[in-house]
């Protein structure tokens, strides 16, 4: 069965660089969402999309911007990275709202 | 503000013991509750989902309950192994218009041989 998609899955960026990370949902699913796990915590909701449109909003710093493409992948870009953005993005899909959502191996960002 | 709390944050075992693992949330408003596995440095793996007018789900050697109105949920994990060793997550979702997963820190579950 088809999952959800991250890449890069390992990522490593200077401070005040621009990192972009994908997201490939399963296939028909209408509703993407961005977390963060930071070392050791439980992860964050950033942002999600319901239709290519911005359906919630949670901590995402404005450094942050996503936007989903008419093919149903999400892009998270992070610009100005610090130090404090490493952490485990993940990606997850659901094929509607309030159903199982099914989640990416995630994209380890690595800030020196 | 939801806020969800699990506990023992770890717990080791000999294997083939049963165990269960505790999870209470603040506001039983929830759409549904979903459990997660969670190895090191890895994805989050779905395990199990309950909606709100469920009480309970099965999957193998796992077993989720709901108790909506005491906001509080429970996985039972019958003859523990050794590759059940992870971080143990539940997650739910609240009424009231956002369709975000609030999770709770974990379990460390360790299985020992």
């Amino acid at each position: 069965a088809a999952g959800v998609i991250q890449s890069p899955r390992h990522l490593i960026k200077e401070k005040r660089e621009t990192a972009t990370l994908k997201c490939y949902p399963i296939p028909r699913h209408d509703t993407v969402y961005w977390y963060q796990q930071g070392p050791g915590q439980d992860p964050q909701f950033l942002i999600s999309f319901y239709e290519k449109m911005q359906s919630d909003k949670g901590s995402i710093p404005d450094r942050f911007s996503a936007q989903q493409f008419s093919d149903y992948h999400s892009e998270l870009n992070m610009s100005s990275l610090e130090l404090g953005d490493s952490a485990l993005y993940f990606c997850a899909s659901t094929p509607r709202a309030y159903t199982e959502a099914f989640f990416g191996q995630g994209t380890r960002l690595t800030v020196v | 503000k939801q806020e969800v709390t699990q506990i023992p944050a770890a717990l080791s075992v000999p294997e083939g013991e049963n165990l269960v693992l505790n999870c209470s949330f603040t506001d039983s408003a929830i759409y549904n509750l979903q459990w997660f596995r969670q190895d090191p440095g890895k994805g989050l793996t779905s395990l199990l989902l309950i909606q709100s007018s469920q009480r309970e789900q099965t999957s193998g050697r796992l077993n989720a309950s709901l108790d909506k109105s005491s906001g509080r949920s429970t996985l039972y994990i019958a003859a523990s192994q050794p590759g059940d060793s992870a971080t143990y997550l539940c997650a739910v979702i609240t009424q009231g218009g956002s369709e975000k997963l609030v999770f709770g820190k974990g379990t460390k579950l360790t299985v020992n041989p």
